[in-house]
C-alpha cells in the first residue's frame, strides 16, 4: 500500500466552481501535512500547510482528519490560474525537514473559461 | 524564485552511461534532498544530506549516490543508467533547526532521458 493515496483526476471545472481534492495516508504516526502545487513541467511549490484545526488561505481551505487519516483541499471560486497538479504531502516529523517526505501522485485540475 | 538552482536542466544519455546532476541550495539552508519524479507520478525520495552526511535513503539501488559539499551544494550521481531512470530529478533545500518550518524549496529540476 502506498504511503499517500490521491485520486489523479483529471478534474475539469468551469471558472467560479468549487472543487475538492482528497487524499489518505497510511502512517498514523505522521506529524505534518502539506499541499504542494506543481505547474506543468515545473517544480512543486508549497501551497499551504494543513493543521488539525483546519486552515484557510483566501479561496483555499485545508482540512485534516487524523482519525480517518484523511486530508482535503477545497478551492472556491476557481480561477484559470488554479490549473495545476496538486500534491498531497505527508511528513513523519513535525516542523522538521530531516528524513523523507511522502508525496501522493498528484491530482490534476484544469479550470476552463 | 526559490533560490535553488539545478544543472543541467535537460540531458539525454544512453543505457549504461553515468550522469552527475548538480544542485545549489538556497542561501542559509543546510539540508538537501533529492527526489525522482517519473511522468504522471509524485516525487519519490532518493536520499537526503544534512551537514555533509547522508541522512536517510529511499528505495533506490546503490548506483544512485551523492554528496554534499561544505557550502551545502550537492551532487547526485547515477551509474549504469537504465531506461527507467528517465525522469525529472528534483533537488530540494531546507533549513533544519529551531527556525525550521518543515517546508522544502525545490529547484526546477533536471530532466533526464535515457535512450
Amino acid at each position: 500500500r502506498k504511503e499517500v493515496e490521491q485520486d489523479p483526476g483529471p478534474f475539469n471545472v468551469p471558472e467560479g466552481a468549487t472543487v475538492a481534492f482528497n487524499c489518505t495516508y497510511s502512517n498514523s504516526a505522521s506529524q505534518s501535512f502539506f499541499w504542494y502545487r506543481q505547474d506543468c513541467r515545473k517544480e512543486p511549490k508549497l501551497l499551504m500547510s494543513v493543521y488539525s484545526s483546519g486552515n484557510e488561505d483566501g479561496r483555499f481551505t485545508a482540512q485534516l482528519n487524523r482519525a480517518s487519516q484523511y486530508i482535503s483541499l477545497l478551492i472556491r471560486d476557481s480561477k484559470l490560474s488554479d490549473s495545476a497538479t496538486y500534491l498531497c504531502v505527508v511528513n513523519p516529523d513535525r516542523g522538521s525537514t530531516l528524513g523523507r517526505l511522502y508525496f501522493g501522485r498528484g491530482t490534476q485540475l484544469t479550470v476552463w473559461p | 524564485e526559490t533560490g535553488v538552482t539545478q544543472s543541467p536542466t535537460h540531458l539525454i544519455k544512453t543505457r549504461g552511461q553515468q550522469v552527475t546532476l548538480r544542485c545549489s541550495s538556497q542561501s542559509g539552508h543546510n539540508t538537501v534532498s533529492w527526489y525522482q519524479q517519473a511522468l504522471g507520478q509524485g516525487p519519490q525520495f532518493i536520499f537526503q544530506y544534512y551537514r555533509e552526511e547522508e541522512n536517510g535513503r529511499g528505495n533506490f539501488p546503490p548506483r544512485f549516490s551523492g554528496l554534499q559539499f561544505p557550502n551545502y551544494s550537492s551532487e547526485l550521481n547515477v551509474n549504469a543508467l537504465e531506461l527507467d531512470d528517465s525522469a525529472l530529478y528534483l533537488c530540494a533545500s531546507s533549513l533544519e533547526g529551531l527556525e525550521s518550518t518543515g517546508e522544502l524549496f525545490f529547484g526546477e529540476g533536471s530532466r533526464l532521458t535515457v535512450l
